[in-house]
């Protein structure tokens, strides 16, 4: 079964720094682009960035560059985000999504059920 | 980096025909075969429902058509039915290798 289960959420103070991790499973991660979208309490989809299959090429939304890094291990089919300088508008639930090509971040088909993260003091 | 423009709600009748439209720039839809569209039931992930334009994906109902005109993406949800009641979102590849989404569409079935 094809799969992705994110985890490392929680609550964070503005400023203060998560890393959120997708594990996969069930399809051949190495082959394909994998995302991090956002959704805010109540509000629509965000996109967040994307790092093409080989891991070289990573691309972000203008809200969170410069702070958040994607970055993936094909030899765990694990993909991340590590969230710098957070802030409360930062605050979302997080689904990280396999992408149906190696190099574009279109076409996301497969999400997994999302991650909390709560930025506030 | 502007959303995709989505009418804010749609609605109609078990059975009926509804269309959301999707629009964008020359930079984003209009310049790439790379519009999705995703259902989202609340609480729960999004779905893809479409992509590349007009393609379905393996358990999505023929129900579910897109197609794009210019700078306008459209998906249409024939026959109706009270289990396509959601959110709809649409997202296009653009030409800094980012994705944009719209910002969604709630469908109301009466």
């Amino acid at each position: 079964e094809v799969q992705l289960l994110e985890s490392g959420g929680g609550l964070v103070q503005p400023g203060g720094s998560l890393r959120l991790s997708c594990a996969a499973s069930g399809f051949t991660f190495s082959s394909y682009a994998m995302t991090w979208v956002r959704q805010a309490p109540g509000k629509g989809l965000e996109w967040v960035s994307v790092i093409y299959s080989g891991g070289s090429s990573t691309y972000y939304a203008d809200s969170v560059k410069g702070r958040f890094t994607i970055s993936r291990d094909n030899s765990k089919n694990t993909l991340y985000l590590q969230m710098n300088s957070l802030r409360a508008e930062d605050t979302a639930v997080y689904y990280c999504a396999k992408c149906g090509y190696s190099s574009s971040g279109a076409g996301m088909d497969v999400w997994g059920q999302g991650t909390t993260v709560t930025v506030s003091s | 980096q502007s959303a995709l423009t989505q009418p804010a709600s749609v609605s109609g009748s078990p059975g009926q025909s509804i269309t959301i439209s999707c629009t964008g720039t020359s930079s984003d839809v209009g310049g790439y075969n790379y519009v999705s569209w995703y259902q989202q039931h609340p609480g729960k992930a999004p779905k893809l429902m479409i992509y590349d334009v007009s393609n379905r994906p393996s358990g999505v109902s023929n129900r579910f058509s897109g197609s794009k005109s210019g700078n306008t993406a459209s998906l249409t949800i024939s026959g109706l039915q009270a289990e396509d009641e959601a959110d709809y979102y649409c997202s296009s590849y653009t030409s800094s290798s980012t994705v944009l989404f719209g910002g969604g569409t709630k469908l109301t079935v009466l």
